[in-house]
Formats: C-alpha cells, structure tokens, sequence
C-alpha cells in the first residue's frame, strides 16, 4: 500500500532559526496536504497542494509540491514559541474515498 | 457551529469490557474517518465511511467495529477490550476535497 515517509522525526532549534520538513510519497498523489497538531490537542488543516511544482505561503510557512507529485515540504522562516508541534503532511493518490495516509509527522520543539 | 464533537474525552477500561465511541459532526460532511495516535506511529486509519450507511476497513481495523446509522453520526465500538487498544482516538470529517476537521480527540485507556 502507499506509504507516506518524513523526515526528520524531530528538530529542535532556537527562536529565529528556520525549519524545515520533508515528505516522500511511495506513489504519485492526486493532492498533499499538511496540518499542524499542537501538544495535547488535534491535528489542524493548514493547507493542500494540488499542482506539480506548486508553492504556497501563508505568512512564515511556505509549502512545496514536487514535480513529479510524490514529495513536498514544509519551510518556517524565523521560527517562534507558536511554532511548536507535530506538523503532518499527509497524502491522497486520488480515487472517491478521499482516504489519506499520514506521514508519522515532525516534532518542532522552539527554544526562546 | 461546533465542527467534530467526540464523545467521551477519556475513559479508563478493564480489559475485556466494552465500550462505543461517538463522533458528531454538523457540517453535513460526507465523508468520516477513525484514527488512531500513538507516539511515535503517527495517525493509523480504523475505519472509515464514505457517506450514511456505509463503512470501510483501514490500516487497522481488528478489534473495531463502526456504524454510520445517520449522515452526522459515525461510532467507533470496542467490543473487548485489550491493553493493546490504549491510545488517543480522533474523528474527522471532509466534504471531499478539502482537509479534514478532526475532532479533539479521546483518550483510552485500557487496564
């Protein structure tokens, strides 16, 4: 079955420095998407992408989709406190049930 | 609007008891789904269902078993359960092609 691989597992920085995560599709994906699930609380949308090489930004994030549909990745410029959680990305290879597969997510961990 | 709504937040069980899960949403989604949290495996697929009165397997679906009786309803039952079965359980809804909302979760644990 599909599986959805992201690196790194977790990354720790100080305030201010940048972060990034990776994600790698077994598959081609219809569309990826990406949430962020603070600590002790839900996974939250933050955004899909559905065209090949596609990039979007929503303030200090910015998101890509690979070329060739089967990555993508997720780059916090000047990271801050409100940064810290899992972020997922999680993927769709098409089809009517709209079912996704999760990466096992990256832990950010912010020092102020 | 109260998005995804799970009931209830924590339960402590005895192996080999009972019990059912229940998520409400008033979004009129079609489409909704049961994970699964544990640390270090990420989110794992129950079951999932693609609109009222219809269910489906996931990634993990022994032990579960699911109903979606009315459109904004989908429960997540336990027969009996096992220690095995100690983890954080999330609901989540989409129309189609859209991200999910997941509800706030339950935790369960099993003694």
């Amino acid at each position: 079955g599909q599986q959805v691989m992201q690196i790194p597992q977790y990354q720790h920085v100080q305030e201010g420095e940048d972060f990034t995560t990776y994600c790698n599709s077994s598959t081609t994906l219809s569309n990826i998407q990406w949430y962020k699930q603070r600590p002790g609380g839900h996974p939250v949308f933050l955004i899909q992408l559905v065209k090949s090489g596609e990039v979007k930004k929503q303030k200090r994030l910015t998101f890509q989709f690979g070329e060739a549909k089967k990555n993508s990745s997720l780059h916090i410029t000047a990271t801050q406190t409100t940064d810290v959680g899992t972020y997922f990305c999680a993927g769709n290879s098409g089809g009517s049930n709209y079912k996704l597969t999760f990466g096992k997510g990256t832990l950010l961990t912010v020092n102020p | 609007n109260a998005g995804v709504t799970q009931t209830p937040k924590f339960r402590v069980l005895k192996t080999g008891q009972s019990m059912t899960l229940l998520c409400a949403q008033d979004m009129n989604h079609e489409y909704m789904y049961w994970y699964r949290q544990d640390p270090g495996m990420g989110l794992r697929l129950i079951h999932y269902s693609v609109g009222e009165g219809t269910t489906a397997k996931g990634e993990v679906p022994d032990g579960y078993n699911v109903s979606r009786l009315k459109k904004q309803n989908f429960l997540l039952g336990l027969e009996s359960a096992a220690p095995s079965q100690t983890s954080v359980y999330f609901c989540a809804s989409t129309p189609g092609v859209s991200g999910y909302t997941f509800g706030s979760g339950t935790r369960l644990t099993v003694v």
